[in-house]
C-alpha cells in the first residue's frame, strides 16, 4: 500500500537560512512525488512534481526537490527562505489513474 | 495551470439539514476528481473517488450515505453532506485530475464547513 511519511511535524528556520523538509515514501511501483503548500485556511499550490527524468526537481518559490529511489525519498529544500514562506507543507505520492496519498504534513515556522 | 473551483468556500448549516459542496474543473475535463477531508492541524484525508458517469470509490470508514458524490459531467463533482452533524464541521478540499494527463491533480480552494 501507499504511503508517506514526513517525519518532522514542525520545523523552525531563521530568515535567510537553507530549509529541508524531509519525506519518505512507500510504494509498490514508480511513484509519482507531489510536494504541495498550503497557508492557513486555504487550499493547496503546487510546488514540485517528480514523474520521471532528472531527478532533482526545481519548482515554484526557488524550491527544489530530490528524488532518491534507494532511500525512497523526496526532500524539498530551499537555499534561503523567506517570512513568506511560513506555512503548511504536504509531500503525496500518486501514480497513474490511482488516487493521491499525502503525509501528515510539516508546519514551518520562520524566526524573523 | 488548470483551475478548479470549489463553492461555496465557507458554509454554515444546522444540524440535521444537508449542505452541498461544488467542485468544478474550469478549463479542463477531468476524468476523476478526488474529495477529501482535513481536520485542523491535520493531514488530508481521502474521503472518496468519483470518475465521470460512474459510482464514487469510498475509502474505508467513510460513510457512502453520509456523503454523497455525484460526478455528472467531466467538469462537475459533488459532495453532499446529509444529515450534518457538529462533528461533521471540517475543511474540505477537492481534487481533479487532468483528461489527458493521468497523474497529476489540481485542488480547489476548500470548503470550510461549520455545522451549529
Amino acid at each position: 500500500a501507499q504511503s508517506v511519511t514526513q517525519p518532522d511535524i514542525h520545523i523552525t528556520v531563521s530568515e535567510g537560512a537553507s530549509l529541508e523538509l524531509r519525506c519518505n515514501y512507500s510504494y509498490g511501483a514508480t511513484p509519482y512525488l507531489f510536494w504541495y503548500v498550503q497557508s492557513p485556511g486555504q487550499g493547496l499550490q503546487l510546488l514540485l512534481k517528480y514523474f520521471s527524468g532528472d531527478t532533482l526537481v526545481q519548482g515554484i518559490k526557488g524550491f527544489e526537490a530530490e528524488f532518491k529511489r534507494s532511500q525512497s525519498s523526496f526532500n524539498l529544500r530551499k537555499p534561503s527562505v523567506h517570512w513568506s514562506d511560513a506555512a503548511e507543507y504536504f509531500c503525496a505520492v500518486g501514480a497513474v489513474n490511482d488516487k493521491i496519498i499525502f503525509g501528515k504534513g510539516t508546519r514551518l515556522h520562520i524566526l524573523p | 495551470g488548470a483551475v478548479v473551483s470549489q463553492h461555496p468556500s465557507w458554509v454554515i448549516c444546522k444540524s440535521g439539514t444537508s449542505v452541498k459542496i461544488e467542485c468544478r474543473s474550469l478549463d479542463f475535463q477531468a476524468t476523476t476528481m478526488f474529495w477529501y477531508r482535513q481536520f485542523p492541524k491535520q493531514s488530508l484525508m481521502l474521503m472518496a473517488t468519483s470518475n465521470e458517469g460512474s459510482k464514487a470509490t469510498y475509502e474505508q470508514g467513510v460513510e457512502k450515505d453520509k456523503f454523497l458524490i455525484n460526478h455528472a459531467s467531466l467538469t462537475l463533482s459533488t459532495l453532499t453532506v446529509t444529515s450534518a452533524h457538529p462533528e461533521d464541521s471540517s475543511f474540505y478540499i477537492c481534487s481533479a485530475r487532468v483528461r489527458q494527463s493521468n497523474t497529476e491533480a489540481f485542488f480547489g480552494q476548500g470548503t470550510r464547513l461549520t455545522v451549529v
